[in-house]
């Protein structure tokens, strides 16, 4: 079946570094996919979206583009901020549902 | 838009008690919501898919007769923990899928923290 896998944390790091978290995919079809982030003791917010190949999905400075070559949708973000410490979800939707991987937990220190 | 709020935000019980949890779409309609419970180390499990005027999907392994769901309208699903036990503490989460937008996205509610004593 379906299945999402993301980089497994806790990721720390220092307030401006570069964030890469990757996330593939397997899934028959086009499937939308998503990145959501859950700060805490929160539910999950949508931070941003691609509903198809190479599309760039973008919000609060964080981008994600839609390899479907590689399977692909990570997330990156130029210059992070201590308010970006959150857990962060990839997910692929299709067939209604939305697939989610274990979540991968950002700190930032400053 | 696309606000989905739960009722209560948290709730301590006594073991063997009942506990409903309400998900609401604030704005917007919803055919189809779902419930969510979050485990330490924050992984989210599906418990079930709940559809607007009847019977809600279980995910393997989810008891139906000890989590009811009930979705009676567009706008409202409701989550009973039934004869709750200190394991069923968890974090529960609904979301809800607009039914005229085109995308698979879930608006998610801000979760509900029960603790069962």
């Amino acid at each position: 079946g379906d299945s999402v896998t993301q980089m497994e944390g806790p990721v720390t790091l220092s307030e401006e570094a570069f964030l890469t978290i990757n996330c593939t995919y397997t899934a028959t079809g086009y499937p939308s996919l998503f990145w959501y982030v859950q700060y805490p003791g929160e539910g999950l917010q949508l931070l941003l979206k691609a509903t198809k190949a190479d599309d760039k999905g973008s919000n609060k400075g964080f981008e994600a583009t839609y390899r479907k070559e590689t399977t692909s949708f990570h997330l990156e973000k130029g210059s992070v901020q201590v308010s970006d410490s959150a857990v962060y979800f990839c997910g692929e939707g299709s067939q209604g549902n939305l697939i989610f991987g274990k979540g991968t937990k950002l700190s930032v220190k400053p | 838009g696309a606000v989905v709020s739960q009722h209560p935000s948290w709730v301590i019980c006594k073991s063997g008690t009942s506990v409903k949890i309400e998900c609401r779409s604030l704005d917007f309609q919803a055919t189809t919501m779902f419930w969510y419970r979050q485990f330490p180390k924050q992984s989210l499990m599906l418990m079930a898919t709940s559809n607007e005027g009847s019977k809600a999907t279980y995910e393997q392994g989810v008891e139906k007769d000890k989590f009811l769901i009930n979705h009676a309208s567009l706008t409202l699903s409701t989550l009973t923990v039934t004869s709750a036990h200190p394991e069923d503490s968890s974090f529960y989460i609904c979301s809800a899928r607009d039914r005229l937008a085109g995308s698979n996205e879930q608006f998610f509610g801000p979760g509900t923290r029960l603790t069962v004593l």
